[in-house]
């Protein structure tokens, strides 16, 4: 069975702080996909990042990163030099069947000034 | 290209009454998903239509709920009787046919916010 925690439930930081959200995955299947998503407070999911499990490169894009362990069974997201628009609930999701996707409980982040 | 249209953004119901909600997708995804997202949890899926036909139905409470996608394209869901558990976002995604190597995103709609008095 699928299964994503996000353990962090909200995390509070100052502007141009970095922060570290974690994911941890179960799966049975051998190769699968991860994704992250944002949603900002006017509600809409955007996507942010997909990664397949042949690949445990670190993936950057601006100042967003990623950080995929087959081994921890983790991937983990972190934001260098946080900014007040980063302020979101984000959400780590693991698909299955059919492209289904089974979302974890998501991270609030707040960035203050 | 235009995102996933939903409406009404927010709805306010007595319990026992009845709501429909109406998304859609955007032009050419074959898959199309309706999610219950209750306050503080992640999206729960609901149901999984690809084109007109439903792939997966299973956490539907169905003597509740119905969804319908008529010709492929818009799609409605609807509650009735509502009750005060239902209160939550309703968040309509589409993505393109999953290949056999692939997982592809799914694009979502701004959500309706359902509160069940």
């Amino acid at each position: 069975a699928q299964k994503v925690t996000q353990a962090q439930t909200e995390i509070s930081v100052v502007e141009k702080e970095d922060v570290t959200l974690d994911c941890v995955y179960e799966t049975r299947d051998t190769t699968y996909y991860l994704f992250w998503y944002k949603q900002p407070p006017s509600g809409e999911l955007v996507f942010l990042i997909r990664r397949n499990s042949f690949d445990e490169q670190n993936e950057i894009s601006g100042r967003y990163s990623w950080n995929f362990q087959k081994s921890t069974s983790s991937f983990n997201f972190t934001i260098t030099a946080s900014q007040v628009v980063d302020s979101a609930v984000y959400f780590c999701a693991l698909p299955y069947n059919f492209n289904k996707f089974y979302f974890g409980s998501g991270t609030k982040l707040n960035v203050k000034p | 290209e235009a995102g996933v249209a939903q409406s009404p953004r927010y709805k306010i119901i007595e319990k026992r009454q009845s709501v429909a909600f109406w998304c859609n997708p955007i032009s050419g995804h074959a898959t199309l998903y309706w999610y219950q997202q209750i306050l503080g949890q992640g999206p729960k899926l609901l149901i999984q239509f690809q084109n007109n036909g439903v792939v997966d139905d299973s956490q539907l409470p169905k003597d509740r709920f119905s969804a319908e996608r008529l010709k492929g394209v818009d799609s409605t869901l609807k509650i009735q009787p509502a009750k005060l558990e239902d209160s939550a976002v309703y968040l309509c995604a589409s993505s393109s046919l999953r290949t056999r190597s692939s997982y592809n995103e799914q694009f979502f709609g701004p959500g309706t916010r359902l509160t069940v008095l």
